[in-house]
This record gives structure tokens, C-alpha cells and sequence, in this order.
């Protein structure tokens, strides 16, 4: 995984809590994705952040789910009141730069935060 | 939206045997890469390829990025069972800022 470090590693919430996933990429990285899978299924993506800027969160839901990147510290995916479908595994990954035919455009994962809502 | 199609869906083949997946796109895509996940863990990057027509290997992986910019293919040679695992295919296009993901293949090992 290459260094991107995710926590909590599994998590359990309560239909109507709140759940943040933290996301401390590469060192040095300074794009940060969240992708989301459910059991037996592929890679769906979430969000692309760059430092204090989101991207793309095209594949975002509309309603309770939120990301940040701040200047300092972690990536934060943020599902407030959660529901029993938002249990999934959340990944986290990381590159140093977009655009360029080059390693600069590998993307390392986290190894997962496994959220299960009861 | 970008969509990715991987076949097969799922293998189960006898240790030692060679293995062979691909995945195909309506996009053409200036980046491959394919990813190998175990239960409960991330997806770990097997082989990047940058450019049409590029082959590289990893080992007895053996990946290459097709002439179209359109599919890759991943081979694995003498299977053995850790091999075990999904793997995973993922394109970006030369102006996307994500990757997109293929459904992935599900490989069952023999021994």
C-alpha cells in the first residue's frame, strides 16, 4: 500500500451517526481519492481532492456525505446520519501528481476502513 | 460515463496452469494499471503501463497496454495458490483526474 494510511480500520456506527474515515497519504503526495466498495463488487469512485481544493466528486451522494483535504493533517470522509446501506469498505489512495506519463501517475491505496452500520 | 468491462468475472484453474484476463474500454486511456486485492485488505499495484503498446512484467506478470488505448491484459504464468485474490484492472484518460475501475477477477487456485 505503499504508505497511505488509513483509520479507523473497521467501524461500527449506529443507524443515525456520524462516521469520519481519516486518510493520511503518501508523504509528499498531494492528491488524495476516496473510493468506496461494496461486498463482492468493484472500485466505485467517491471524490478527488488536492490540498484545501475538492476536484471532482462526481460520484459523491448529493446528501451526507462530505470530504475535505486540509492544509495540514489528514483527508477527512465525513457520512453524517448514517444508513445501513452506507456499510462498505472505504478506500483511501494517494499520487503525487495527475496528467503526465509517468510514475507520477500511479495511484497507492490505503488498506481500508470497513464501516458497518447496525 | 467511462466504463471499463473485465473478463472473465472468475476463474478456477489448476496450480501451474497459465491465467489470462482483459479489460476493455469505450475511452481511450493514456494510463493502465492493474491491482491485486485479498480479503480485508486494499488493492496492491501489480503493473503500471504508460504507453500503447507497452508490455512490462512483473515477475510471472505479465501485462500490456493495447495498441488502441482502448484494452490491457494481465497474464499470470504457473499459477500457484497464492495467486489467490481479485485483480483488478483501472484506466485513466489523458485528461481524468480518477481512475476508473474494471468489476474485477475473481481467481480460485487448484492445488
Amino acid at each position: 500500500n505503499a504508505g497511505v494510511m488509513q483509520n479507523p480500520r473497521h467501524l461500527v456506527r449506529r443507524r443515525g451517526q456520524e462516521a469520519r474515515l481519516r486518510c493520511s497519504p503518501v508523504k509528499g503526495h498531494s492528491h488524495v481519492y476516496w473510493y468506496r466498495q461494496l461486498p463482492e463488487e468493484g472500485l466505485k469512485f467517491m471524490v478527488y481532492l488536492q490540498k484545501e481544493n475538492i476536484i471532482d466528486e462526481s460520484g459523491m451522494p448529493k446528501e451526507r456525505f462530505s470530504a475535505e483535504f486540509p492544509k495540514e493533517g489528514p483527508s477527512i470522509l465525513r457520512i453524517q446520519q448514517v444508513v445501513r446501506g452506507d456499510s462498505a469498505a472505504y478506500f483511501c489512495a494517494s499520487s503525487p501528481m495527475v496528467g503526465q506519463r509517468s510514475s507520477g501517475n500511479t495511484i497507492y491505496f490505503g488498506e481500508g476502513s470497513w464501516l458497518t452500520v447496525v | 460515463g467511462q466504463q471499463l468491462n473485465q473478463s472473465p468475472q472468475s476463474m478456477f484453474i489448476q496450480e501451474g496452469e497459465d491465467v489470462s484476463m482483459n479489460c476493455t474500454s469505450s475511452s481511450i486511456f493514456n494510463t493502465w494499471l492493474w491491482y491485486k486485492q485479498d480479503p480485508g485488505e486494499g488493492p496492491v499495484l501489480l503493473i503500471a503501463l504508460y504507453k500503447a503498446g507497452e508490455l512490462t512484467s512483473n515477475g510471472r506478470l505479465t501485462a500490456q497496454f493495447g495498441i488502441t488505448r482502448k484494452d490491457s491484459f494481465l497474464n499470470i504464468s504457473a499459477s500457484i495458490p497464492s495467486d489467490v485474490g481479485i485483480y483488478f484492472c483501472a484506466g485513466r484518460t489523458e485528461y481524468g483526474n480518477k481512475l476508473v475501475f474494471g468489476a474485477g477477477t475473481i481467481l480460485r487456485v487448484k492445488s
